[in-house]
């Protein structure tokens, strides 16, 4: 079965400053995504950024990026020039590329919190 | 379209009673999916439908949940006899059907359950 994990129950952040997110994620399939999920408070989740494991390249979206290392299954979220509004659960999943099940597994989640 | 809707948004219940909460996806979306959230916890699967067959159940659902999707609509989940251990966030999200599996999934604001 699958498992993804995330250490950092809590991480704090100055405004503007640059955060990293871990996650790490045990499997046995060579095809998969990987995803960041975003909670704020009482608001529902978002998807903040998605990787194809078969792309090389790490992904990117404005202030987000990822390092996705997939030897060592380790899949971390760089957020840049921090915001209060990045203020949020932030959730790491994963997901067989062809999955009869089709669920998403979540990591544990890391509560961000951003500092004026 | 304004995106995945649940209802109620609280639910507050003695042990023993029976509830449904109900999921309305976004239209065009053709799977549906059910996950758990305790507190400070990431989201576990419970169960998916495609269309209106239900495809998949995680060992999670007792035999006490069960869940309908007619007509391949909104979608309803029932909790019979509930036991204080069934407080969480019950999420709803939905997605397009493709040949990988890497759609998104968009969440609903969720449905918070307390058991008394």
């Amino acid at each position: 079965a699958q498992t993804v994990t995330q250490s950092q129950p809590e991480m704090s952040v100055q405004e503007a400053e640059t955060v990293t997110l871990s996650c790490t994620y045990d499997t046995s399939e060579s095809d998969y995504y990987l995803f960041w999920y975003k909670q704020p408070p009482s608001r529902q989740m978002i998807l903040v950024i998605r990787q194809e494991a078969y792309k090389q390249q790490n992904a990117t979206e404005n202030r987000f990026s990822v390092n996705f290392q997939k030897a060592a299954k380790s899949f971390s979220l760089k957020i840049s020039d921090s915001q209060l509004g990045d203020a949020a659960m932030y959730f790491c999943a994963y997901r067989a590329a062809y999955n009869a099940g089709n669920m998403l597994t979540f990591g544990g989640g890391t509560r961000l919190m951003v500092k004026p | 379209d304004t995106g995945v809707s649940q209802n109620p948004r609280h639910k507050i219940t003695k042990r023993g009673q029976n509830v449904t909460f109900r999921c309305d996806p976004i239209s065009e979306h053709n799977r549906l999916y059910w996950y758990r959230q305790t507190l400070g916890q990431g989201p576990e699967f419970l169960t998916y439908f495609q269309n209106e067959a239900q495809l998949e159940k995680s060992r999670l659902l007792s035999d006490r949940f069960s869940a309908e999707r007619p007509k391949g609509s909104f979608s309803t989940l029932e909790i019979q006899r509930t036991e204080q251990g069934d407080s969480a966030m019950y999420l709803c999200a939905s997605s397009t059907f493709g040949d990988r599996e890497g759609n998104e999934q968009f969440f609903g604001p969720g449905t918070r359950l307390t058991v008394l």
